[in-house]
């Protein structure tokens, strides 16, 4: 199974300021079909998880353009240019190259210093 | 507007069954796999099962496999999760997703609010 890993686990952020987020995978996501199945989940407090990212870099409908994802192979990284109120909670990487199974993240807590 | 909606959490004890539920509507059912992910009070996501768009395949977390059941019936758009001989570590909220993967041609993925399972004596 592709053991995925984040860091850091929380991060405390200054509105206004950005934010980064590391996720890391055990082997690389490059599919045979050339693509890369890596998604970024958002879920607030008392929520359902929501995707703001698909295939590395894609942003989901909705999606403010403050949030994007970069990387390749087994290195990705999501980014929050300015930080909002409305951003707070906590964010999973998840990958769907090599499935079963789905695996995420353990996730990071975006909180605001 | 695409809906899951989760029904048949509640309270069980160690060693007993439950039987999730999952109905789907504004989007064509048939033709999306559907998947199971739980999250344990406090903790993070873990998929626990998956059902292809017909029903004729499924794969199970190694946590849950041979005590869940994950079904279908595409005429009443709805997807289901058979739990038995539950454990406290079953304990979580259960979701009700669509999740893109290779070797799908529609990149959407759609979850619903979640039902409550706790065991417990």
């Amino acid at each position: 199974d592709v053991v995925m890993t984040q860091s850091p686990p929380s991060l405390p952020v200054t509105l206004g300021q950005p934010a980064s987020i590391s996720c890391t995978s055990s082997q690389s996501l490059v599919h045979s079909d050339g693509n890369t199945y890596l998604s970024w989940f958002q879920q607030r407090p008392g929520q359902s998880p929501r995707r703001l990212i698909y295939k590395v870099s894609n942003r989901d409908s909705g999606v403010p353009d403050r949030f994007s994802g970069s990387g390749s192979g087994t290195e990705f990284t999501l980014k929050i240019s300015r930080v909002e109120a409305e951003d707070v909670g906590v964010y999973y990487c998840m990958q769907g190259s090599h499935w079963p199974p789905w695996t995420f993240g353990q996730g990071t807590k975006v909180e605001i210093k | 507007e695409v809906q899951l909606v989760e029904s048949g959490g509640g309270l069980v004890q160690p060693g007993g069954s439950l039987r999730l539920s999952c109905a789907a509507s504004g989007f064509t059912f048939e033709i999306y796999s559907m998947n199971w992910v739980r999250q344990a009070p406090g903790k993070g996501l873990e998929w626990i099962s998956y059902i292809s768009d017909s029903g004729s395949v499924e794969h199970y977390a190694d946590s849950v496999k041979g005590r869940f059941t994950i079904s279908r019936d595409n005429a009443r758009n709805s997807v289901y999760l058979e739990m038995s001989s539950l454990r406290a570590e079953d304990t979580a909220v259960y979701y009700c997703a669509r999740l893109y993967g290779s070797g799908m041609t529609d990149y959407r993925d759609f979850w619903g609010q979640g039902a409550l399972v706790t065991v417990s004596s």
